[in-house]
This record gives structure tokens, sequence and C-alpha cells, in this order.
């Protein structure tokens, strides 16, 4: 049974940096062609993809966040690891991970809302 | 980058027939996921690789693409398939690869 949860703050202040933690379990990060990623969502709108690690450690970031973005993963400790930097209020959204196969998302964390707010 | 376009809303009685579409610059070339997303709760994937159907998903989610537009389709509907719906799409025509989801349709069972 494959399951993910994303751990972090619930609210962070402008311009800090938000560090967000996916821990799984029921795959291994280490096997060929598996990846975990991250998707947010603000209050009422549509998904957005944000990054994406494979088992080989390629990874990938949406073009218009990429210079904020740094995603890490944790193979030994069944995790992958979000940094984003700059935070602002536009950021607050519920942010989940994903397992990913070939090119979809199978499997989905709980989401975890973070406010951006001073 | 690339744009996946979805109408806002969807109205359907029980037992009839909703389409989704899902708009894209040839998008027939690539393959398209759905996704449903009921209130408070994360997505599922319902279909993959344009008409794939997951296991536990019922047979009345089907899908298609073709062109510039991709389709799905929820035969018979009930009152539990209430939700939001995404297409999603892996884009690589560009010099970078990134992932793209459509702009989100509500369906709503009259």
């Amino acid at each position: 049974q494959i399951t993910l949860k994303e751990s972090g703050p619930t609210l962070v202040r402008p311009t800090q940096t938000l560090t967000l933690t996916c821990t799984f379990s029921g795959f291994s990060l280490s096997t060929s062609g598996v990846g975990v990623g991250w998707i947010r969502q603000p209050p009422g709108k549509a998904l957005e993809w944000l990054t994406l690690i494979y088992w080989d450690d390629d990874k990938r970031y949406s073009p218009s966040l990429k210079s904020r973005l740094t995603i890490t993963k944790d193979t030994s400790k069944n995790q992958v690891v979000l940094r984003m930097t700059n935070m602002d209020p536009v950021d607050t959204a519920t942010y989940y991970c994903a397992h990913r196969s070939r090119s979809w998302w199978n499997y989905w964390g709980q989401g975890t809302l973070v406010t951006v707010s001073s | 980058s690339y744009v996946l376009t979805q109408p806002p809303s969807v109205s359907v009685a029980p037992g009839k027939t909703a389409r989704i579409t899902c708009g894209g610059n040839n998008i027939g070339s690539k393959s398209v996921h759905w996704y449903q997303q009921k209130p408070g709760q994360a997505p599922v994937l319902v279909i993959s690789y344009d008409s794939d159907r997951p296991s536990g998903i019922p047979e009345r989610f089907s899908g298609s693409n073709s062109g510039n537009t991709a389709t799905l389709t929820i035969s018979r509907v009930e009152a539990g398939d209430e939700a939001d719906y995404y297409c999603q799409v892996w884009d690589t025509s560009s010099d970078h690869q990134e992932d793209v989801f459509g702009t989100g349709t509500k369906v709503t069972v009259l």
C-alpha cells in the first residue's frame, strides 16, 4: 500500500523560506522509473505543478518558479523535501506531494495548507 | 508554456452523460491524464494515457484524445460524480520538460 504524507509549517511570513517534507511508504525512490513531486492548489483555484524528482536524482522544475524551488530526496529515510524561497501571500495554498508513475500522478498525499501572512 | 483550457463548469442530470473537454495545441500528440477532486480531498486519477482506467475506476469513465481536444466522458452520471475534474499532460515540446494541469471543470449533478 502506497502512502504519502506532507509535513511542515502551516504559517510562514512573507520573504521566508518554506520547507516541506514528504514522507512516503510502500515504494522505494531508488526503483527505476519512480518519481515524487509537488503540486499546489490555492484556495478555490486550479492545481499547479511545482517540481519532480526521479529515482536517478533527475529533477524538473516549473519554469515560472524554478528560481525559487529546490527538491531533494533522502532514499534511506523515504523522504522528499521541497524548499521554496521568498514566500509571498500569493503562495498560500494546499501543497500536495505525489507519487509519479510514467507521466501521471497515481498516489497523492492528503495535502497541507500553508498560509503566507505577516 | 503549454496551456490546457477546460470549461469552468458542466451541469448534467443523473443518468445522463457528461463530457468534459480539455483543449490544447495539438494535444492529440500527447498523453492526457484526468483527475477527479472532491471538496476537501486530494485528486484521484480516473484516466491515464488518454483512455486507460486505473483499477477501481468505474467503466462509466472513459476518455478520448484527438487533434486539439481531449475529452473525459462520464456515462450514467451519479450524484457521487459531482466534483472538480482536471486534465494533465507532460509537455516536452519546449526546451524544458514540464507538467501542465488544465484550468479545471466543476461538474454539477442536477
